[in-house]
Parts: structure tokens; C-alpha cells; sequence
């Protein structure tokens, strides 16, 4: 069981928007602003799209936005595109022994 | 640009150790940690833990304490990551992967090492 935890999939037609949900508790994403969210297509590795919130890294496009609200984190994809069917995973600081944790991913589909 | 290069595929017994390597290139190796990441097959990513290339300083997830241990050569720029006692669940792509400069998200990774513990 994730320590996180996200839905395991949505979907949404090409130019709609989606969001995804990690809810965690006050140990972690609700303690600390150091949320990121991951995109990984097959086969490859992991691709940061959000750190510490809210913050894009230089490169990705503006369609994708981070939020946090209590113990919970939201990946917002806005004019969704063919190329953004992916798995989605949050991660977070921890309090605990465990300094990061990881969601347990959500598939996102493109209709 | 920075880069992470992982060693190859490897195959091992139950019981048995597995030692990665990750070279890095194109940033001051000393300047960043560098984490591990591993990923079963069809499942989620797991955080493994983290090594200071500056200090050597460790810290790793709970589950794996005891038999896991990450050093780095910064001779080479090159960082390790050991796991012993293997079991068929250790089966899995494993990956290093550097900070994005200052922040808390990995925004730098390996190409990945497939694990697979069989007997």
C-alpha cells in the first residue's frame, strides 16, 4: 500500500482538462510544500513535470499546474494533447524514517 | 547537460547481492545528492533513499534498512547502490536520479537497470 494515495486512472478527451488527486496526511503533504508530480510514458523513466508545489521545471508546458490544499495535492492538465496519455505519480517529503514517498500512480487516458 | 548513465541488466539468484553503478556527467558531482527510485514490474515507483556526494551522508527507506548501502567515487563521479539478500520481490528497474538544482524534485534521471531475481 502507497503511502500516498492517488486514483488509478482518468481520462478526458483532447482539449478538456483533468485533475489528479494525492491525498496524504499531515506527516506529509499537508506538513510540507515539497510535493512533485512525475509523468512516465512506457519503457521510460520518470519525468518531472511539478516541484514543490507549484513550480513547472524550465521546459514543461504551462498546460500543466500543481495545487495543494490540506493533505491533499492536485496535478491539473489543462488542453489535454495525445502526447499527455501517461502514468501520473506524486511524491512528497515525510516526517517519517521514509524521507520521500511516492503515490501509487494514475493512468491517464486521452479519449 | 546532465546526464546519468546506469550499468546494464542483471540477473541474479535469491540470496545474492546486485550493486548498480550511475555516472554522472555535465555538473559538479560533489554539488548534489543522488537518489534511488525502483520500480516493479507493472507497479508504482518506490523511493529507496538518498545519498549526499558531497559527504557521503545516507539516508534510506525503512523497509530496505540492512540491506541496502549507497556510496559514491567522486573520482569517477559515480554513484552505487548495493542491495543484498535478494528476493524474487527485489525484481525491478531501478534508477538514480538527481535533484532539478536546488529543489526537492528529481528532475534528472538514469535510463534505468532491470533487476531480476530468479532461480
Amino acid at each position: 500500500q502507497s503511502a500516498l494515495t492517488q486514483p488509478a486512472s482518468v481520462s478526458g478527451s483532447p482539449g478538456q482538462s483533468i485533475t489528479i488527486s494525492c491525498t496524504g496526511t499531515s506527516s506529509d503533504v499537508g506538513g510540507y510544500n515539497y510535493v512533485s508530480w512525475y509523468q512516465q510514458h512506457p519503457g521510460k523513466a520518470p519525468k518531472l513535470m511539478i516541484y514543490e508545489v507549484s513550480n513547472r521545471p524550465s521546459g514543461v508546458p504551462d498546460r500543466f499546474s500543481g495545487s495543494k490544499s490540506g493533505n491533499t495535492a492536485s496535478l491539473t492538465i489543462s488542453g489535454l494533447q495525445a502526447e499527455d496519455e501517461a502514468d501520473y505519480y506524486c511524491s512528497s517529503y515525510t516526517s517519517s524514517s521514509t524521507l520521500e514517498v511516492f503515490g501509487g500512480g494514475t493512468k491517464l487516458t486521452v479519449l | 547537460q546532465v546526464q546519468l548513465v546506469q550499468s546494464g541488466a542483471e540477473v541474479k539468484k535469491p540470496g545474492a547481492s546486485v550493486k548498480v553503478s550511475c555516472k554522472a556527467s555535465g555538473y559538479t558531482f560533489t554539488s548534489y545528492g543522488i537518489s534511488w527510485v525502483r520500480q516493479a514490474p507493472g507497479q508504482g515507483l518506490e523511493w529507496m533513499g538518498w545519498i549526499s556526494a558531497y559527504n557521503g551522508n545516507t539516508n534510506y527507506a525503512q523497509k530496505l534498512q540492512g540491506r541496502v548501502t549507497m556510496t559514491t567515487d567522486t573520482s569517477t563521479s559515480t554513484a552505487y547502490m548495493e542491495l543484498r539478500s535478494l528476493r524474487s520481490d527485489d525484481t525491478a528497474v531501478y534508477y538514480c536520479a538527481r535533484s532539478y538544482y536546488d529543489s526537492s524534485g528529481l528532475g534528472y534521471w538514469g535510463q534505468g537497470t532491470l533487476v531480476t531475481v530468479s532461480s
